[in-house]
């Protein structure tokens, strides 16, 4: 059974970077056609999709972050993780990381969820 | 890219059928069959009810289905069942290669 975890500092203070990290287990994060993902969702908001990479693609990101994300992927760590610079009060937020299968649109596996609030 | 737009709530009494719209443009819902929805009960992650359209994963009621018309999926849930109360949300793959959630449905179930 895949199961993904994020992990990260909790508060992150205004203008600085937030970073996470997803650790997956029950199965190796480079074996099948999987897009690894990064969703947030504001408290008491709806999702938002952050952004993707790909085992061996370049990372995708939402418009309207892309100049301030960053996703990488660490294959023997089994872990992918997610950088958001220049944060502020609107990037307080639960952040998910969630599996995709290429070629469908079923984010099939997700974390539980981690909560991130920026504040001095 | 802009949200893709789904009724703020719905209701229906226990044995009853509802559907929830999600309305996008032809970049987005009217270009790819990869629209999904999801259900998040409180403090809980998404889980997803049907991708691809139409598609039912292992272990989901057969009570979930969906279909999509021009850039509108809807989502259809029958006979209703109290553990049905959650919100809901779509999501569909774009022309940029980027994906975009609806705002969220808060189904009630009277």
């Amino acid at each position: 059974q895949v199961q993904l975890q994020e992990s990260g500092p909790g508060l992150v203070k205004p203008s600085q970077t937030l970073s996470l990290t997803c650790t997956v287990s029950g199965g190796s994060i480079s074996s099948g056609n999987y897009y690894w993902s990064w969703i947030r969702q504001p408290a008491g908001e709806g999702l938002e999709w952050i952004g993707h990479i790909y085992t061996s693609g370049s990372p995708n990101y939402n418009p309207s972050l892309k100049s301030r994300v960053t996703i990488l992927i660490d294959t023997s760590k089994n872990q992918f993780s997610l950088k958001l610079s220049s944060v502020t009060a609107a990037d307080t937020a639960v952040y998910y990381c969630a599996r995709r299968l290429y070629g469908s649109g079923n984010f099939d596996y997700w974390g539980q969820g981690t909560l991130v609030t920026v504040s001095s | 890219q802009s949200a893709l737009t789904q009724p703020a709530s719905v209701s229906g009494s226990p044995g009853q059928s509802i559907t929830i719209s999600c309305t996008g443009t032809s970049s987005d819902v009217g270009s790819y069959n990869y629209v999904s929805w999801y259900r998040q009960h409180p403090g809980k992650a998404p889980k997803v009810m049907i991708y691809d359209v139409s598609n039912r994963p292992s272990g989901v009621s057969n009570r979930f289905s969906g279909s999509k018309s021009g850039n509108t999926a809807s989502l259809t849930i029958s006979g209703l069942q109290a553990e049905d109360e959650a919100d809901y949300y779509c999501t569909s793959y774009t022309t940029s290669g980027t994906w975009v959630f609806g705002g969220g449905t808060k189904l009630t179930v009277l």
